[in-house]
């Protein structure tokens, strides 16, 4: 248990729906990254939040994807109309702070756009 | 993108032989971290070494850290069975603006035959 639950942990969705995945951290760190990997690549980083604040976005995260950390403590990654491209695990993790801390990675939610 | 590569890509060893992947990254770190994943799963944290450490420990686990090289070293000793797992380096990036986000490299796949 590493104190990142996701859901769902898998996501079948046709293409042009859109869809939305959950992190909660168990624990109370406030920085919660969210990751996208595909098969066979390590994961590439998506955005960041510190508590309710979203500090940084990648330029992978296009205008379909939208993330909320509402309060500080649940996340929320939604995609809108979604592309065969999208198909990847998506991950979240938690950091207690920042330099020197590991991460603790959820199980991660499959996605996969038919 | 991706600093970190590492090397080799697919490694194949028997139980009880020792296990090293290399990663080489490309700016300047404050921390390198190495994570383990199982198929299909999340990733769990295996080990940190900063930017002013050369060597670390733990367990079975030994990862060594040149800055002036930009490389590091994962060595698994007396493997098993279970260690078979894809593993992947991190850094922490001192020149990305102050990011605070770890950047993975593409990971070496292990496999530990009984």
């Amino acid at each position: 248990d590493t104190g990142v639950s996701q859901d769902p942990r898998h996501k079948i969705t046709k293409r042009g729906q859109n869809v939305t995945f959950r992190c909660d951290p168990i624990s109370e760190h406030n920085r919660l990254y969210w990751y996208r990997q595909t098969l066979g690549q390590g994961p590439e980083f998506l955005t960041y939040f510190q508590n309710e604040a979203q500090l940084e976005k990648s330029r992978l995260l296009s205008d379909r994807f939208s993330a909320e950390r509402p309060k500080g403590s649940f996340s929320t990654l939604e995609i809108q109309r979604t592309e065969q491209g999208d198909s990847a695990m998506y991950l979240c993790a938690i950091k207690r702070d920042s330099w020197f801390t590991e991460a603790f990675f959820g199980q991660g939610t499959r996605l996969t756009v038919v | 993108s991706q600093q970190g590569e590492e090397d080799p890509q697919a490694l194949s060893i028997q139980e009880g032989e020792n296990a090293t992947m290399n990663c080489s990254y490309k700016t300047s770190i404050n921390n390198l971290q190495w994570y383990r994943q199982n198929s299909g799963r999340g990733l769990v944290h295996l080990i940190l070494i900063r930017s002013n450490e050369r060597e670390k420990h733990s367990g079975r686990l030994r990862v060594t850290l040149d800055t002036s090289k930009k490389s590091s070293s994962l060595l698994i000793t007396a493997s098993r069975a279970a260690d078979t797992a894809s593993y992947f380096c991190a850094t922490d990036s001192t020149s990305q603006g102050g990011s605070e986000k770890l950047v993975f490299g593409k990971g070496t796949k292990l496999t530990v035959n009984p």
